[in-house]
């Protein structure tokens, strides 16, 4: 257990329908990313925050996709009208920033979209 | 953008083995990172260098900044090694890591 967690650990949905993910980074930690991992391939980065400010959104986050971190602690992450090719593994890590970061990444959301 | 090249893609070898697994990039890094996935997702990480060598028990870490290599050796390997490593690259100090895609690893009894 690195102490990051995230829920649910699978969801399945149907094409159309919205879902959220949660992350519960490690108390201290100031940054929190979100990754986003299909079969074969490494994570992908989507987005990440500092506190509670959003610093970085990758190109692969299409309108549909949002993020939030309200009060610099837990992380939300909204999928609006699922596609079947947003099928893959939601990967949540955190870190307290300094020259030498260490990622401590949560067990993932698996999301199957039908 | 850096791209991260890993090799092989997949590793098969009996127990006791040496191991290595190597990384390479394009661009200039601040660091470089190794991490473990297991099945389910897990990512732990290994090792973060910015130059030289780094020692973990049986792990190894090298990284070459010169060649922008990096390989990861795995000494008198066991089946508990069984798992994806993933090598990570930082640009510069504030970028978020790009990722390699992985190499399988499988150690048969």
């Amino acid at each position: 257990d690195t102490g990051v967690s995230q829920d649910p650990r699978h969801k399945i949905t149907k094409r159309g329908q919205n879902v959220t993910f949660r992350c519960d980074p490690i108390s201290e930690h100031n940054r929190l990313y979100w990754y986003r991992q299909t079969l074969g391939q490494g994570p992908e980065f989507l987005t990440y925050f500092q506190n509670e400010a959003q610093l970085e959104k990758s190109r692969l986050l299409s309108d549909r996709f949002s993020a939030e971190r309200p009060k610099g602690s837990f992380s939300t992450l909204e999928i609006q009208r699922t596609e079947q090719g947003d099928s893959a593994m939601y990967l949540c890590a955190s870190s307290l920033w300094t020259k030498k970061e260490k990622l401590f990444f949560g067990s993932g959301t698996q999301l199957s979209v039908l | 953008k850096n791209e991260v090249e890993q090799s092989p893609q997949n590793l098969t070898a009996q127990e006791g083995e040496f191991i290595t697994i190597n990384c390479s990039y394009s661009v200039g890094i601040s660091a470089l990172h190794w991490l473990q996935q297991h099945p389910g997702g897990g990512i732990v990480s290994l090792f973060m260098l910015s130059s030289g060598k780094k020692k973990h028990g049986r792990l190894i870490a090298t990284i070459n900044i010169q060649e922008k290599h990096s390989s990861l050796h795995i000494t008198a390997s066991h089946p508990r090694d069984s798992a994806v490593y993933i090598c990570a690259v930082r640009n510069s100090g504030n970028t978020p890591l790009v990722f390699g895609k992985g190499t399988r690893l499988s150690v048969i009894a």
